[in-house]
């Protein structure tokens, strides 16, 4: 099946400071990538859909100065995570849309810790 | 929105046992997914069902689409303790996910 990567798998960072988390779609082209959001013991929470070379789409309550969202081209999307703080600590989750059956595959995960 | 409940939000069983969760909704869906999710990990892709009344299996796991397309099941039989891990069902484009059944299955 169609393989997606994400980077860092885990990311600790200090309050205040701006993370980047890589999502790679590795043996296809994803026009649309997601953007999840995962709290322990929850569900999968969907923030941002983004298409190659548009500006994302984000989710009500999803503040997008605060979780940039960049989609340049169609095997990479980026989420950096701004001024972080210890509530943005969480599971994150990208999805990558394409392959030959136009499904949705999910990368494993980047677990962010904000100290 | 559409909104899927999923139930029972946690269930605790002896290996060998049978189990069933569900997925329901009030909205009609064109597809359901379901998925398996281990912590610290992405969720898999186990099924898609996609005609009103189908049934699919995977192995152990059987899972059917309502009739209308608006609730789908799982079924374990004989559980095992690899199948311990939180179940989601998801639908619509971009996905959504109920809030999953999270399954221990215990020696």
């Amino acid at each position: 099946g169609a393989v997606v990567s994400q980077h860092p798998s885990r990311v600790i960072c200090k309050s205040g400071t701006s993370v980047k988390i890589e999502c790679r779609s590795l043996d296809f082209q994803a026009t649309t990538m997601f953007w999840y959001r995962q709290f322990p013991k929850k569900s999968l929470m969907l923030m941002a859909t983004s298409n190659e070379g548009s500006k994302a789409t984000y989710e009500q309550g999803v503040e997008k100065d605060k979780f940039l969202i960049n989609h340049a081209s169609l095997t990479l999307s980026t989420l950096t995570v701004t001024s972080a703080h210890p509530e943005d600590s969480s599971f994150y989750i990208c999805s990558a849309r394409g392959g030959s059956n136009d499904e949705q595959y999910f990368g494993p995960g980047t677990r962010l810790t904000v100290t | 929105t559409q909104l899927l409940e999923q139930s029972p939000q946690f269930l605790s069983i002896q290996e060998g046992e049978n189990l069933t969760v569900y997925c329901n909704s009030s909205s009609v869906f064109s597809s359901l997914q379901w998925y398996r999710q281990e912590p610290g990990e992405g969720p898999v892709l186990l099924v898609t069902v996609v005609t009103g009344g189908e049934v699919k299996k995977l192995k152990r796991l059987t899972f059917q689409f309502g009739d209308a397309r608006k609730d789908s099941s799982l079924h374990i039989t004989a559980a095992q303790t690899g199948d311990t891990g939180l179940y989601l069902c998801a639908g619509n484009t971009p996905l959504v996910f109920g809030k999953g059944t999270r399954l221990s299955v215990i020696a």
